[in-house]
């Protein structure tokens, strides 16, 4: 299958600090990706769409000013977590798809707010 | 909107025994596709089997097969000779043919007992 790559794998910051999560789909072009929020045995929170060259669309009561989404090319997406928040600690993952074919995901990205 | 049910929250079966997992789903549209996602404790979100609702077939992929019930809305995953490998955090996933976003279910955490 295809191959999403992201980075960081763990990051901690300090509050009030911004921190980029980096998620880039290797061996195709994204037409869209997607980034999500899991809590611990929790299942996936869809966040926000992003579509090469658009705005993010955010899933109510996401913070767009908080959680920062740039698509800057097809297989580039970037989430800013800014201003972080021990409350923002979570794991973070991004998933690509190409057309309507299925989504591949990204490894993760456990963040640690102190 | 589209909603994912998986009422087994956890499961646990003896290696090389074979285990169901359950899954149903509630939609209006006609034209959609299924998918069951593992999670291992890595948590990279793996794609183990997918469904397209109008194939009346149901899906396998080796130890993994499906139980497809569309009148039902129901989305069952069997999976025989379990491996301890197997041990994850299983979801169901439903996308419609008109939107790309996944909904994923809460999820069911199976252990592969030695």
């Amino acid at each position: 299958g295809a191959v999403v790559s992201q980075h960081p794998s763990w990051v901690i910051c300090k509050s009030g600090t911004s921190v980029k999560i980096e998620c880039r789909s290797l061996d195709f072009q994204a037409t869209t990706m997607f980034w999500y929020r899991q809590f611990p045995k929790q299942s996936l929170m869809l966040m926000a769409t992003s579509n090469e060259g658009s705005k993010a669309t955010y899933e109510q009561g996401v913070e767009k000013d908080k959680f920062l989404i740039n698509h800057a090319s097809l297989t580039l997406s970037t989430l800013t977590v800014t201003s972080a928040h021990p409350e923002d600690s979570s794991f973070y993952i991004c998933s690509a798809i190409q057309g309507s074919a299925e989504a591949f995901f990204g490894q993760g990205t456990r963040l640690t707010v102190v | 909107a589209q909603t994912v049910t998986q009422s087994q929250p956890e499961m646990s079966v003896q290696e090389a025994e074979t285990v169901t997992l359950s899954c149903t789903y509630d939609t209006s549209e006609s034209n959609y596709y299924l998918f069951w996602y593992k999670q291992p404790p890595s948590r990279q979100m793996i794609l183990v089997i997918r469904q397209e609702a109008y194939k009346q077939q149901n899906a396998t992929e080796n130890r993994f097969s499906v139980n497809f019930q569309k009148a039902a809305k129901s989305f069952s995953l069997k999976i025989s000779d379990s491996q301890l490998g197997d041990t994850a955090m299983y979801f169901c996933a439903f996308r419609s043919g008109s939107a790309r976003q996944l909904t994923f279910g809460s999820g069911t955490q199976l252990t592969v007992l030695p």
